[in-house]
């Protein structure tokens, strides 16, 4: 059973610019969230989305945005890039959400804003 | 909102020592606990989950971790570590079946020979 699939692996922007992660749920899972792992502030929650709706959301700004498709693989845009926004952004999928169990990560997306 | 402390931001154990990382949460009810470990450039795998029941629980890779309700603890042991032990272990809370996880800083375990 393949996991959780996060593209691309790395990449690097310049301030002002905006980048499109994708992540590739294991298949079935309904649930996918998105994390951003710093050194300073750790793993912080930016959304949640369950059958292609937002069903929890963190506490950044708009120029973070997600959506999810009806196969259920997810994007996530950041808009107007800032240094600050340097980070590894995780994506974890699971069944259903929390109570089903786990949540199961992908290896992460590496940002890095020039 | 519910919290979680990891006290301790770097370990070094020596191989085959005993270990045991130290999780605080914040937060009025029992809440669900889990540990997560991440080794260098990977994402996040679970090592074990605490739900209800049985305080003391077993995961992965030999790790244990022992709710106390009246500490608000949830700390992870290991009898024996092993040098591929070495990575970053986080603890998260969940308070409901639809909220997100909150996740402590992280320890970074460092094993030496």
């Amino acid at each position: 059973k393949a996991g959780v699939t996060q593209t691309p692996r790395y990449l690097i922007k310049t301030r002002g610019q905006q980048v499109t992660l994708s992540c590739s749920p294991i298949s079935g899972h309904r649930s996918v969230s998105w994390y951003q792992q710093t050194p300073g502030q750790g793993l912080q929650f930016l959304f949640e989305y369950f059958s292609e709706t937002q069903r929890n959301k963190g506490n950044f700004p708009g120029r973070f945005s997600g959506r999810q498709f009806s196969n259920s693989r997810s994007e996530m845009n950041v808009s107007t890039l800032e240094l600050g926004d340097s980070a590894l952004y995780l994506c974890a999928s699971s069944l259903s959400g929390l109570k089903a169990g786990e949540l199961f990560f992908g290896e992460g997306s590496r940002l890095t804003v020039l | 909102a519910q919290s979680v402390t990891q006290p301790d931001i770097h370990i070094t154990v020596s191989e085959g020592a005993s270990l045991e990382l130290r999780c605080n949460y914040s937060y009025g009810a029992t809440p669900y606990l889990f540990w997560y470990v991440q080794s260098p450039g990977q994402g996040l795998q679970l090592l074990l989950k605490y739900f209800s029941g049985d305080t003391l629980v077993q995961g992965i890779k030999g790790f244990e971790a022992e709710f106390k309700r009246s500490q608000s603890s949830f700390n992870l042991r290991k009898p024996s570590v092993h040098w591929s032990d070495a990575a970053e272990y986080f603890c998260a809370v969940g308070i409901s079946g639809n909220t997100p996880l909150v996740f402590g800083k992280g320890t970074r375990l460092s094993v030496i020979a």
